[in-house]
């Protein structure tokens, strides 16, 4: 089965620690991306890859964290600096750069971090 | 201004019925676009993709764009109460290469 996948679904983060969230595909998909979601809101980029080893910042990207160091796999850590990091984070996949296809992107089921 | 705009909605339509969802973007030379489709608490789904002026039909689902007033919308013939869902518009300034924008959502509410 292809697909994206997301872990935890659910997960609770106390004041001051550091989370790192997972985030994996098996579509052979080059671009990888992260999303923050708020209630009642839009996506908002966080960061995203189109290739391996290399990331841009996306809107949003302070507080956040990612690393790129296979092409399937596309963590990402809520640090501490991150004041208000409750909300749904979703992460997402495209196919080869260069394809007329690009930016069509696959979802993952996303992971809800809560505060406590 | 935010770059991409939707309907603030909520939308109700009843069923059977047409339901439009709107869409425009700042950036004049935005070359792709997407609606996606995302029920609560659920991650969101591509729909629709278009690239060119015009209207792209897919089963009961039609995207329109139309570049040269900068708006890209939807319609759904003979909508479902499985229809209702927050849609989301997404606009890209290539075609093969870098990030979308994503607007807020419009959320549609079938009544049956």
């Amino acid at each position: 089965d292809g697909g994206i996948t997301q872990s935890p679904k659910y997960l609770f983060r106390k004041e001051g620690q550091n989370v790192t969230l997972s985030c994996e595909q098996n579509l052979n998909h080059d671009a990888m991306y992260w999303y923050r979601q708020d209630p009642g809101q839009g996506l908002r980029l966080i960061y995203y890859s189109q290739i391996v080893n290399d990331f841009q910042k996306g809107d949003i990207a302070e507080g956040y964290s990612v690393s790129r160091e296979k092409k399937e796999s596309f963590p990402l850590t809520v640090t501490s600096a991150q004041k208000n990091p409750t909300a749904f984070y979703l992460c997402a996949s495209s196919i080869a750069s260069g394809s007329s296809s690009y930016n069509e992107q696959f979802f993952g089921p996303g992971t809800r971090l809560t505060v406590l | 201004q935010k770059e991409v705009e939707q309907n603030s909605g909520p939308l109700s339509v009843p069923e059977g019925a047409i339901a439009s969802l709107n869409c425009t973007y700042s950036d004049r030379v935005s070359q792709s676009f997407f609606w996606y489709r995302q029920y609560s608490g659920k991650s969101p789904e591509l729909i629709m993709s278009i690239y060119s002026n015009g209207d792209k039909e897919d089963g009961r689902f039609t995207a329109q764009l139309n570049k040269a007033s900068q708006y890209v919308s939807l319609l759904i013939r003979d909508s479902q109460p499985s229809d209702s869902a927050t849609y989301l518009c997404a606009v890209n300034l290539y075609t093969n290469a870098g990030k979308s924008t994503f607007g807020d959502g419009t959320t549609l509410t079938v009544k049956p």
